[in-house]
Order: structure tokens, then sequence, then C-alpha cells
């Protein structure tokens, strides 16, 4: 079967840096999507990994180690809005994708 | 805004029944999925259309069907609705099987 964990909720300051972890046990592997979803709307993409190491793309990057079964998603200068749930997801085979629960991170004054 | 769009946007219907989700993919995405996201089980996938085939399956009960048709919309049956099947109903597209996905706005279905 398929697993993936990320903690339930996190909270952190404005203008701070936060870390959502994301551990996986799979069947296969074929890269792994953060998503970031504002409450009762749309999953909206964030970033891709499919090789070992760090992906950045301005205040968001995105870490995989494929040894590990372990990826990080790196929010930096934040910012209220960012307050939303961010998703973890693993492609196995083909195109589809194996969600984990969510994140959900409230960004505070 | 994605380029992915799903009627209704709500819909409130009794156990029992029977509805249809629509949805219509960003132009030129050949791949439709449809996920279920309910409070307890996250975001569950439930299929995917490529080009008019099923081409994956996920946890779709067998009360469930989904069909793509040849302009590449898609649309999801419910039947014999049950007031565990209350949840959001999310389609996404992808221009190649292998590229991320883009999700539309959602179906939230009520089942009383």
């Amino acid at each position: 079967g398929q697993n993936i964990d990320q903690p339930t909720e996190m909270t952190a300051t404005e203008g701070a840096i936060v870390q959502i972890n994301c551990t996986y046990q799979t069947s296969g592997f074929n890269g792994l999507f953060w998503y970031q979803q504002h409450a009762g709307e749309a999953p909206t993409f964030l970033s891709y990994n499919v090789l070992d190491g760090l992906e950045e793309k301005g205040r968001f990057s995105s870490f995989l180690s494929r040894s590990k079964g372990y990826s990080y998603l790196l929010l930096k200068e934040l910012q209220m809005k960012d307050s939303a749930s961010y998703l973890c997801a693993v492609r196995i085979t083909g195109s589809t994708l194996t969600f984990g629960k969510g994140t959900m991170l409230l960004v505070s004054p | 805004d994605s380029g992915v769009t799903q009627t209704p946007k709500h819909l409130i219907t009794a156990t029992g029944q029977r509805v249809t989700l629509r949805c219509s993919p960003r132009s030129g995405d050949l791949s439709v999925y449809w996920y279920q996201q309910s409070l307890d089980q996250g975001l569950q996938f439930l299929i995917q259309y490529y080009n008019g085939e099923e081409r994956a399956k996920g946890n779709i009960l067998e009360r469930f069907s989904a069909q793509q048709f040849p302009d590449l919309h898609s649309e999801l049956n419910l039947s014999s609705l049950e007031l565990g099947d209350s949840a959001l109903y999310f389609c996404a597209s992808s221009a190649q099987s292998l590229n991320e996905q883009f999700f539309g706005p959602g179906t939230r279905l009520t089942v009383l």
C-alpha cells in the first residue's frame, strides 16, 4: 500500500520561514508534487521534484531525498495569504497522484 | 483560474438519488482526473480518462461511474447516494500524462 505522512497543523509568524515535511512509503516512485489549497478552493500546483535535491521557485522551495522517502516544502518571508493547507502528493506509476492528508498552516501577524 | 470548469458548483440531494457532475478540461488537455475530498479522508483519486479512454482507476465505488466524451469533457455519475458521499468533488486535467494536474473549482455535494 501507499503511505504519505505530513504534520496535521503548523503555525508560524508573518515574515518567518517554515518547513513542512512529508515522508512517503510507496510501492514505486515517479515524482513528488506539492499543492496549496485554501479552504473550499481548488488545489494549486506549487512544485515538482523527481530527482534528489532542491528546487527553488521564488519564496517557495522543495527538497527531495528518494533514498529516505522524504521531502519538504520551505516557505520564506511568510505572508498572511500563505495560510492554507499544503498537500504532498506522490506519483507512483502513470500519471495518477496519491495525496497526503495535508498540513494546515496558520500564519499569524 | 486554472482553465478547468466544473458544474454545478453546489448540489444538494437526498439519499438514494443519482447526480451527474460535469467537467471541462483546459483547452488541449487530453487527460481528466476525478477526485473526492472529504474532511476525514483528504483528496482521494477516483478515476482518470485519457482522450476518451479509461486510463486508471483509484478508490472509486461501484455506484460511481465516469466517462469522457469526444469533445473531451467528462462526467462523473454518482448513484444510490449515501450520506457519506457528501464531499467536494474535483476534476483536474493535464496536457500530457506526466505533467502537473490543474484543478477545477470543485462541486460541493451534500446528501441529506
